[in-house]
């Protein structure tokens, strides 16, 4: 069955980066774009971009395009999402998603927790 | 980029109520809409997709309609597990943007 394993809880300083894995199985790994969405305590979704796994294209919200990189590992079918530049107004839950080509996120990562705090 | 605008932003019902949600976008994103479930704690959960196809093994007491730029949600005969926040998003055109949730409460 299809499975999303994202990376563990990480704790940054302000101005640090941060590096959240997500782990695909269960499917063809570079047939389905996987996307990022990150959540504030106690706030609403907030989409951040997403990475093609088969040439490893990236699309990015503009709120992140000067600090977000997103990559893939085909030989291990994990994607990579690296935030720079950390800021308190970072702490957040950072989930994947596998795209169902137009029709909505059906298997989501657990969520990985970033703290930013000094 | 395609705003989505959900209300209400809370909402107040009983067990055995229905109620509806609405999502506008910002320009028309044909039925490019998704609707979503979450849990305190736990990711969102997809619903609807394509505005008004249900996801395998979601109950059929949710339903979707709408296209262009008006859309609704439709939750009947309300369970005490149906009391979550709620979420749409478009997915015709990057940023794939959600509207601000609506949470749905016990009266």
């Amino acid at each position: 069955q299809v499975k999303m394993v994202q990376s563990g809880a990480e704790v940054k300083k302000p101005g640090a980066s941060v590096k959240v894995s997500c782990k695909a199985s269960g499917y063809v790994f570079t047939s389905y774009f996987i996307h990022w969405v990150r959540q504030a305590p106690g706030q609403g979704l907030e989409w951040m971009g997403r990475v093609n796994p088969s040439g490893g294209s990236a699309t990015f919200a503009q709120n992140f395009q000067d600090r977000v990189t997103m990559t893939r590992d085909t030989s291990t079918n994990t994607v990579y999402m690296e935030l720079s530049s950390l800021r308190s107004e970072d702490t957040a839950v950072y989930f994947c998603a596998k795209d169902e080509i137009g029709s909505g996120y059906t298997y989501w990562g657990q969520g990985t927790l970033v703290t930013v705090s000094s | 980029d395609i705003k989505m605008t959900q209300s209400p932003s809370s909402l107040s019902a009983s067990v055995g109520d229905r109620v509806i949600i609405t999502c506008r976008a910002s320009q028309s994103i044909s039925n490019f809409l998704s609707w979503y479930q979450q849990e305190p704690g736990k990711a969102p959960k997809l619903l609807i997709y394509a505005a008004s196809s249900l996801q395998s093994g979601v109950p059929s007491k949710f339903s979707g309609s709408g296209s262009g730029t008006d859309f609704t949600l439709t939750i009947s005969s309300l369970q005490p597990e149906d009391f979550a926040t709620y979420y749409c998003q478009q997915n015709y055109s990057p940023p794939y943007s959600f509207g601000q949730g609506t949470k749905l409460e016990t009266k």
